[in-house]
């Protein structure tokens, strides 16, 4: 069955001090894995797209990665800021279905001052 | 930043009626979906829709449900009759392509649906 793990499921950071979110997956055939930001009470809003072919991805504070070998991927967010709390949440793509993005849980982040 | 929009933000119904979900995606978007989330839970596919017809929904998406583009603009989703269960956040999203270009679906924030 198409599933996608994320851990912790909830964090709690300073602001400043940088983290790493993870990602399992075991979508196959795989096509692509994006991370989302999803702030309480609003959509999901698109962070990165990596395909197989890509290792790293970064938009601004945020960098992805992808081990599409062992079906895996991370998520760091850098010098965070108290406008990072929010869920971030893995979707990953199977080939076959290419709308049907499948969600993970999310990992709730709390940035404290 | 162009962006989509849906109507209302929170919708309350009794068991049984029908309700109408309403969205605008973004104009020069070519691909249109319908998700939920339960509270608590996964965001959950329900329907991709591309060029006047369906060409993907999940086993959630049954005869209870429809979709429609009624004009250039709009893109609907109508639960015939509700059920409790169908409580949940609705997300309607739009994307300029669904193929190899992988270009981000973009995502409204959402009607929030109470059956009571």
């Amino acid at each position: 069955k198409n599933q996608v793990e994320q851990s912790p499921q909830s964090l709690i950071i300073l602001e400043g001090k940088n983290c790493t979110l993870q990602c399992n997956y075991t979508v196959s055939p795989f096509s692509n894995l994006r991370w989302y930001k999803q702030d309480t009470g609003r959509g999901p809003v698109s962070l990165t797209i990596m395909t197989f072919s890509e290792n790293t991805k970064s938009n601004g504070r945020y960098t992805a990665t992808l081990d599409a070998d062992t079906k895996q991927s991370s998520l760091h967010i850098t010098a965070s800021q108290l406008s990072d709390s929010a869920s971030y949440i893995c979707v990953v793509t199977s080939r076959n279905q290419g709308g049907k993005l499948i969600f993970g849980q999310g990992t709730e982040l709390s940035v404290k001052p | 930043e162009p962006e989509v929009t849906q109507t209302p933000s929170h919708q309350v119904t009794q068991m049984g009626q029908e309700v109408i979900l309403r969205c605008v995606p973004i104009s020069n978007h070519l691909y249109f979906y319908w998700y939920r989330q339960i509270l608590g839970q996964k965001v959950e596919f329900l329907v991709s829709f591309y060029n006047n017809e369906i060409s993907e929904k999940s086993e959630i998406f049954d005869d209870q449900f429809s979709v429609e583009r009624p004009d250039g603009s709009n893109f609907t989703l109508k639960i015939r009759s509700t059920k409790l269960e169908d409580s949940a956040m609705y997300f309607c999203a739009s994307s300029l392509s669904v193929g190899v270009s992988y270009s981000p679906l973009h995502f409204g924030n959402g009607t929030r649906l109470t059956v009571t």
